[in-house]
């Protein structure tokens, strides 16, 4: 199976600063038909995840541009700008790519 | 708009079989897949299996031969079951549409708890 390597585990993070989260992944997540199935969601306290970012860099509908996705291969990276109050929680990473499809084992963020 | 919501016991004795229940609406379970996914008090999210449009299935080889995904069409519903429940599979259980490679919405989940 693959394994999602996600660091770190917790971040704190002052009002408007930036965050950068990393999954790395023990294969390669390109598809044979050549897409990346490697997403991002975001768990606030309480809710069930909610999607951020599909297929590496491509935002979810109302997700604002400050979150940002990037990398190719098995190095992925999160990126969060301007982080903002309702931006706490947990981030995960998920390959869509092998069966059986798998999660990283998430990053708390937290704000200061 | 796309609507998921789990239902089930929130209690299940050691060794029985747990049974849930996602209903959707705003989504055709012909046209997309459903997936359920559980989390454990306090841990990471665990991808458990998926009914394709098709009607076809792929599960988690950890679970595969406890775990049966199947769904009624007319009513708009996928059921999960689970059988010699433990200890450790208590979670926070959670459907999720499928949709162009990606679980895009989610339902909010229902909690689960294996004990005598």
């Amino acid at each position: 199976d693959v394994v999602l390597t996600q660091t770190p585990v917790s971040l704190l993070i002052s009002l408007g600063g930036q965050a950068s989260i990393s999954c790395r992944s023990s294969q390669s997540l390109v598809h044979s038909n050549g897409n990346t199935y490697l997403h991002w969601y975001l768990q606030k306290p309480g809710q069930s995840p909610q999607l951020l970012i599909y297929q590496v860099s491509n935002r979810f509908s109302g997700i604002p541009d400050r979150f940002s996705g990037s990398g190719s291969g098995t190095d992925f990276t999160l990126k969060i700008s301007r982080v903002e109050p309702e931006d706490l929680g947990v981030y995960h990473c998920f390959q869509r790519t092998h069966n059986p499809f798998t999660f990283g084992s998430g990053t708390k963020l937290e704000i200061k | 708009q796309v609507q998921l919501k789990e239902s089930g016991p929130g209690l299940v004795q050691p060794s029985q079989t747990l049974s849930l229940t996602c209903t959707v609406s705003g989504l055709s379970l012909t046209s997309n897949s459903v997936s359920w996914i559980r989390q454990p008090p306090g841990k990471g999210l665990e991808w458990m299996g998926v009914i394709w449009s098709n009607g076809g299935t792929d599960y988690n080889s950890a679970i595969k031969s406890r775990l049966s995904i199947s769904r009624d069409t007319s009513k708009s519903q996928v059921f999960l079951k689970m059988n010699s429940l433990q200890t450790e599979d208590t979670a926070m259980y959670f459907c999720a549409r499928g949709s162009g490679y990606r679980e895009d919405y989610w339902g909010q989940g229902v909690m689960v708890t294996v004990s005598s």
